[in-house]
């Protein structure tokens, strides 16, 4: 079964750090690029960051850049994301999530077709 | 970065009804678009790729249109399990932006 585990989410205090980790299982997790996706408390979803199958490239969104690096092992089939200076706007639900492509007429088509069920994340004093 | 916004972000209806739920984009995005199910709780499930192909699996009560800017997932009649929130997302280029979600509830 294809499977994406996240665990490392807890209650930290602003200014705090946490390590996020994603496991993943039933795909060739070294052959995918991989992102992290958020979503605070009765808002919708919003993109992280990324990194592509090797780990040589990185992204990251703006609330984030400086204070986030996003990793993988790919002997170990896992995802991470290290978060620095934690702030209360960072308090959500952390999701992996798996991109895959489609080839349709020459274009290449990327979604995100496998997530793990999350990892709550709340910043507070 | 490109804009994705979602109406209405909420909607009452009921079973057996067609819905249809809208999805602009601040600029074009010619076909890459993406669209997304979530439940409660829940992780979000993966629907319909570049604009209108739907994942395996999903039921084909389920469709979606539209090129450009513009773009409309419909339900052509609904089931119990279709009440959810669904979110758009583009993937012309990164960051790949989401819309704001739409609420599907009972009515």
């Amino acid at each position: 079964e294809v499977q994406l585990v996240e665990s490392g989410g807890g209650l930290v205090q602003p200014g705090g750090s946490l390590r996020l980790s994603c496991a993943a299982s039933g795909f060739t997790f070294s052959s995918y690029w991989m992102h992290w996706v958020r979503q605070a408390p009765g808002k919708g979803l919003v993109w992280v960051s990324r990194i592509d199958s090797d780990g040589s490239s990185t992204s990251y969104a703006d609330s984030v850049k400086g204070r986030s690096t996003i990793s993988r092992d790919n002997a170990k089939n896992t995802l991470y994301l290290q978060m620095n200076s934690l702030r209360a706007e960072d308090t959500a639900v952390y999701y992996c999530a798996r991109l895959s492509t489609a080839v349709t007429h020459n274009n290449y088509y990327y979604y995100m077709d496998v997530w793990g069920k999350g990892t709550t994340v709340t910043v507070s004093s | 970065d490109i804009q994705m916004t979602q109406s209405p972000s909420s909607l009452s209806a009921s079973v057996g009804d067609r819905v249809t739920i809208t999805c602009r984009a601040s600029q074009s995005i010619s076909s890459y678009l993406n669209w997304y199910q979530q439940k409660p709780g829940k992780a979000p499930k993966f629907l319909i790729y570049a604009a209108s192909s739907l994942q395996t699996g999903v039921p084909s009560r389920f469709s979606g249109s539209g090129s450009g800017t513009d773009f409309t997932l419909t339900i052509s009649s609904l089931q119990p399990e279709d009440f959810a929130t669904y979110h758009c997302q583009q993937s012309y280029s990164t960051p790949y932006s989401f819309g704001q979600g739409t609420k599907l509830e009972i009515k």
